[in-house]
């Protein structure tokens, strides 16, 4: 079965850290480049990082630069978000996502996990 | 970073009827850079078309995606009730990636 399942969300204070993965299966993973997406509650989607299918390319959306980092391990088929120094406003539901053909991070995206719900409050 | 601007920001129709939504990008985007999502309530988006016009798998065909410069179009023909959620378009030719803030189709 293609799926991707997200998970290491919670409720965590300001400041602290998360580390969110996403486990795929179903398919061959390291063809394809991977991105994160987040939703905060009642809000649009917000690209957040992406990963090249070798990890040689990533990048980091400017909110997040600095603070987050992505990272894959394709001998396990998992993606990583280590989020550091999180803030209030990274309160959101983290989905990872998949590029459709290519694997460079320039396509669409197919394949979305069900997300993770972060929340960032004191 | 491109700016995409999608109108309106809610269309409300009937069952049976034909949506047209929008998506204005603040610079030019190459249409093979240019998605189209679903999403409905508590669901992860769904990839409905790429390139612009490309059907994803599995998409039925009242749904298509066309494009004329910096402005493209999602247009669903006959409105099944399952096609009320909300839409989002999408860049992914350069980065940032970037969305639109979303079209709410709702029951009239």
């Amino acid at each position: 079965q293609v799926q991707l399942v997200e998970s290491g969300g919670g409720v965590v204070q300001p400041g602290t850290s998360l580390r969110l993965s996403c486990a795929a299966s179903g398919f061959t993973f390291s063809r394809f480049a991977m991105h994160w997406v987040r939703q905060a509650p009642g809000k649009g989607l917000e690209w957040v990082a992406v990963i090249w299918y070798d990890a040689t390319n990533k990048y980091l959306a400017d909110s997040v630069k600095g603070r987050f980092t992505i990272s894959r391990d394709n001998s396990k088929n998992t993606l990583y978000l280590q989020t550091n120094s999180l803030r209030a406003e990274d309160t959101a539901v983290y989905y990872c996502a998949r590029a459709l053909f290519d694997s460079s991070g320039f396509d669409a995206f197919d394949l979305w996990g069900q997300g993770t719900l972060v929340t960032v409050s004191s | 970073e491109i700016v995409l601007t999608q109108s309106p920001g809610t269309l409300s129709l009937s069952p049976g009827e034909r949506a047209t939504l929008s998506c204005r990008a603040s610079q030019s985007v190459d249409s093979i850079y240019l998605a189209w999502y679903q999403q409905r309530p508590g669901q992860a988006p769904r990839l409905l078309i790429y390139a612009a016009s490309n059907r994803a798998p599995g998409i039925p065909d009242r749904f298509s995606g066309g494009d004329s410069g910096t402005d493209f179009t999602l247009t669903i023909t006959r409105l099944e009730p399952e096609d009320f959620a909300v839409y989002y378009c999408q860049q992914y030719g350069s980065s940032p990636w970037t969305f639109g803030q979303g079209t709410k189709v709702e029951v009239k």
